[in-house]
């Protein structure tokens, strides 16, 4: 149980184009889905909290215009990064909080990556 | 805003020999996490730590959280290939938001 999967497993796209990354949760209901980047051999850094049917909440120095997310059902959040650049090249994450009760309070479960690559 | 440290950043031991890895927050935690990555993979959920002077096993693994809930240890006795990874701890200051520390890469020689 606890699955979080992510799609696509990796993007080569061109400078100036969006992307959009899935991540959903395949058996079990998720309040809180969480987004991360992780450049080579760094940490995970927390780029926004989602609450399905609510805004995001952004960490400080991350664009908002330019990594949209929605979170539209308990199931699925999903990360697009807009007019993306060779900087925005990276490791994305996703982890999904369950709902109080299912699993150990806090625990995160994380989707396997997206790997994107901007030209 | 908080921050954890987290040391070494990087160790190479002999198969059977022991491993630790040390977070520090700058800040007083409610608990915190450890997780594990295996290369190409992603991270996942080891333990989390609550109550203070907390000591947690799983079998060859003791974490412990620090008295004053700032600091914890992952200690791996007698280390096996199987334990090659990325440990990562992460600390959670209030609500649900998780600061990792930068690692903790663990080579195992055979």
């Amino acid at each position: 149980g606890a699955v979080v999967s992510q799609h696509p497993s990796w993007v080569i796209c061109k400078s100036g184009t969006s992307v959009k990354i899935e991540c959903r949760s395949l058996d079990f209901q998720a309040t809180t889905m969480f987004w991360y980047r992780q450049f080579p051999k760094q940490s995970l850094m927390l780029m926004a909290t989602s609450n399905e049917g609510s805004k995001a909440t952004y960490e400080q120095g991350v664009e908002k215009d330019k990594f949209l997310i929605n979170h539209a059902s308990l199931t699925l959040s999903t990360l697009t990064v807009t007019s993306a650049h060779p900087e925005d090249s990276s490791f994305y994450i996703c982890s999904a909080m369950g709902l109080a009760g299912t699993h150990v309070v806090g625990e995160q479960f994380f989707g396997p990556g997206t790997r994107l690559t901007v030209l | 805003g908080q921050q954890v440290m987290q040391i070494p950043q990087y160790q190479h031991v002999q198969e059977g020999e022991d491993f630790t890895t040390y977070c520090n927050s700058s800040t007083t935690l409610s608990n915190i996490q450890w997780y594990k990555q295996r290369p190409g993979g992603h991270p996942v959920f080891l333990i989390q730590l609550v109550k203070s002077g907390e000591v947690k096993k799983q079998k060859r693994l003791t974490f412990q959280f620090g008295e004053a809930k700032k600091n914890s240890s992952l200690h791996i006795t007698a280390t096996q290939t199987t334990d090659v990874g990325t440990y990562f701890c992460a600390g959670v200051e209030y609500g649900n938001k998780l600061v990792f520390g930068a690692g903790t890469i663990l080579r195992v020689k055979s």
